[in-house]
């Protein structure tokens, strides 16, 4: 099985609009990273949230983490067409696994 | 200021030569990463590393090579380039193993002919 596992999918939406992006994993993890990569930029952490935490905000993005389930979720609301790019969830955990990279989701926002 | 600069940024190999990729940190981190992207897919990691002079296999470590020469430089070797290698590759550095934010350099596209 593999970490941080995620539907490869593609969403394009209008400017305005909100989205969410989910990502499920099947094994221990203490925390859940989302990367965002702009084309020809190599990724960059957007938002973190640990195992203790179910919710995480910061400014429009907001993730959501559900132990339970083994999965996560990333919002972004009033999206903007710079917000276009590949998200990705990464998961890890304390315990020594390494930090693994969903296939991630292509987010085109248009104008 | 770049934390994790990569070169060449871009390159064309042909097949069976060697190509060495350069990766360069001043976070001052101790681990870090070479990973390669194919189009359409995620991250794949090839070699790390946690220490100067050593390295570690990642998940798809064959056809590569790695060396840490110190804490700074982190470099993947590709001593006989097969067309399967053409992908765009990532070096990244982190404080810590697995829980720590990954930071990337901007990425080397590579072509095999």
């Amino acid at each position: 099985s593999q970490w941080g596992e995620e539907n490869l999918q593609a969403l394009s939406i209008q400017e305005g609009e909100d989205v969410t992006m989910n990502c499920s994993y099947k094994t221990y993890t203490t925390v859940v990273q989302w990367y965002r990569q702009k084309s020809g930029k190599g990724p960059a952490l957007i938002i973190l949230i640990r195992s203790n935490e179910r919710e995480k905000r910061s400014g429009r993005l907001r993730a959501t983490l559900d132990t339970s389930s083994q999965s996560s979720s990333l919002s972004i609301t009033g999206t903007l067409a710079t917000d276009t790019a590949v998200y990705f969830c990464a998961t890890g955990a304390s315990s020594g696994q390494k930090l693994v990279f969903g296939q991630g989701t292509i987010l085109k926002v248009y104008l | 200021e770049a934390a994790v600069t990569q070169s060449p940024r871009s390159k064309v190999a042909v097949t069976g030569g060697k190509v060495t990729l350069s990766c360069h940190q001043t976070n001052n981190h101790d681990y870090m990463y070479w990973y390669r992207q194919d189009t359409g897919h995620g991250l794949r990691l090839i070699h790390y590393s946690y220490v100067a002079d050593s390295t570690e296999k990642g998940d798809i470590p064959d056809g590569y090579k790695a060396s840490r020469p110190s804490q700074e430089n982190f470099s993947l070797i590709l001593e006989l380039a097969s067309l399967s290698q053409t992908a765009v590759y990532f070096c990244a550095s982190s404080d810590a193993w697995a829980e720590d934010t990954q930071y990337f350099g901007p990425g080397t596209r590579l072509l095999v002919l």
